[in-house]
């Protein structure tokens, strides 16, 4: 069973720094890109980065490029986001995906910016 | 950037009728690499379609995607009231991934 664990979420002061992490099970890892995509309260979905399976291909949205940095450790079938100069507007839930397209997602974990 | 809108923003449908979402994209995606989610309240997307028209593993027929180049149509042939739910097209022609504004189907 292919499962998604992200975990590394919580409260942070606007300009404060945060590091997410996915787990991942169930299937061979290392063979995939991965996404981070977020949903703000209330809000849709919102595509945040990319990275291939052997990290050579990094894509991000316009609305997080030079703050946040994707990146991944396939010995430890694990995905990260180290997310910097946070703003009240990256407040969301943050989920790993399979990419391009995702079949599987995990339960997604909370970030929360606010003074 | 691929701009992805969808219309209309919210249908309102009653059990048993047909539902016929809408998603338009501001140039062509590639290869009709398009997807479909569906979104229900306090839980993570569940993929629906990909490539324009293939359903997902374990998504009933009832289900259909269509469309090419700049639209694209997820249809409902007759509403269950688990259907009831958010709906997202995604375009992955591009390396920049891009999502619609989504879709909610509620009960009339």
């Amino acid at each position: 069973e292919v499962q998604l664990v992200e975990s590394g979420g919580g409260l942070v002061k606007p300009g404060g720094s945060l590091r997410l992490s996915c787990a991942a099970s169930g299937f061979t890892f290392s063979s995939f890109s991965m996404n981070w995509v977020r949903q703000a309260p209330g809000k849709g979905l919102e595509w945040v980065s990319s990275i291939s399976s052997s990290s050579n291909y990094i894509y991000y949205a316009d609305s997080v490029k030079g703050r946040f940095t994707i990146s991944r450790d396939n010995p430890k079938n694990s995905l990260y986001l180290q997310m910097n100069s946070l703003r009240v507007e990256d407040t969301a839930i943050y989920y790993c995906a399979r990419a391009p397209f995702s079949p599987n997602w995990g339960q997604g974990t909370l970030v929360t910016v606010s003074s | 950037e691929i701009v992805l809108t969808q219309s209309p923003g919210t249908l309102s449908l009653s059990p048993g009728e047909r539902a016929t979402l809408s998603c338009r994209a501001s140039q062509s995606v590639s290869s009709n690499y398009l997807a479909w989610y569906q979104q229900k309240p306090g839980q993570a997307p569940r993929l629906l379609m990909y490539g324009a028209s293939t359903r997902a593993t374990g998504i009933p027929d009832r289900f259909s995607g269509s469309g090419s180049g700049t639209d694209f149509t997820l249809t409902i042939s007759r509403l269950e009231p688990e259907d009831f739910a958010v709906y997202y097209c995604q375009q992955y022609g591009s390396s920049l991934l891009t999502f619609g504004g989504g879709t909610k189907v509620e009960i009339k």
